[in-house]
């Protein structure tokens, strides 16, 4: 059982909108930054949001990340096949004075 | 451009000792503002933070692992290591390194490197 709860899965055809979820408390997304992870099948994970909102370079602007009280969403728009991959969300939690990441959630392109 | 590489036994046997090294190229492992993390992965699973050190020295563990986790850095070796004792099946999955920059998260990490435990 993950801290942050993110669903399991998502999808969309080429060219929408998705969204993924991410649900924590006052001690984890309420009070901090919340991250979003890319990672491709057999890979390691990538930074893809970072300060709630904010995109590495490299990463393309169909990703958008926000943050509203104690949950955030990963928003991709446009989507594209190269998109099909789990996401996961991650924040510091100053209860357990650790970083906690959510359970993941595999998109999947239609 | 920080690269990262993980390097291990891919197998330990239960109750034994769980070893990684990572080692960094592309950087110092002691200036900056950064943290050296350990993550890992059990199969078709999510992502499970072990603990950080950084730079300082100062460490923060997995309070559900932190009996059993010591993570260290050798500046000389420009490496960090993840030590995890009394392992059992429960500790296989892949182990990743990953350096967090305060400003931006995990930005750099390692391919990963799969640990099983079995005797």
């Amino acid at each position: 059982q993950s801290v942050l709860t993110q669903p399991p899965s998502a999808s969309g055809t080429p060219g929408q909108r998705v969204t993924i979820s991410c649900s924590g408390s006052s001690s984890n997304i309420g009070s901090n930054y919340v991250y979003w992870y890319q990672q491709l099948p057999g890979t390691a994970p990538k930074l893809l949001i970072y300060r709630n909102n904010q995109r590495p370079s490299g990463v393309p602007d169909r990703f958008s990340g926000s943050k509203s009280g104690t949950s955030a969403s990963l928003a991709i728009s446009g989507l594209r096949s190269e998109d099909e991959a789990d996401y996961y969300c991650a924040a510091w939690d100053d209860s357990l004075s650790g970083q906690v990441f959510g359970g993941g959630t595999k998109l999947t392109v239609l | 451009q920080v690269q990262l590489q993980e390097s291990g036994p891919g197998l330990v046997k239960p109750s034994q000792t769980l070893s990684l090294t990572c080692t960094v190229s592309g950087g110092s492992i002691s200036s900056g503002s950064y943290y050296w993390s350990w993550i890992r992965q059990p199969a078709g699973k999510g992502l499970e933070w072990i603990g950080r050190i950084y730079t300082s020295g100062s460490t923060n563990y997995n309070p559900s692992l932190k009996s059993r986790v010591t993570i260290s850095v050798d500046t000389s070796k420009n490496q960090f290591s993840l030590k995890l004792s009394s392992v059992t099946a429960a500790d296989t999955a892949v182990y990743y390194c990953a350096h967090r920059s305060i400003l931006t998260g995990y930005d750099y990490w390692g391919q990963g490197t799969l640990v099983t435990v079995s005797s």
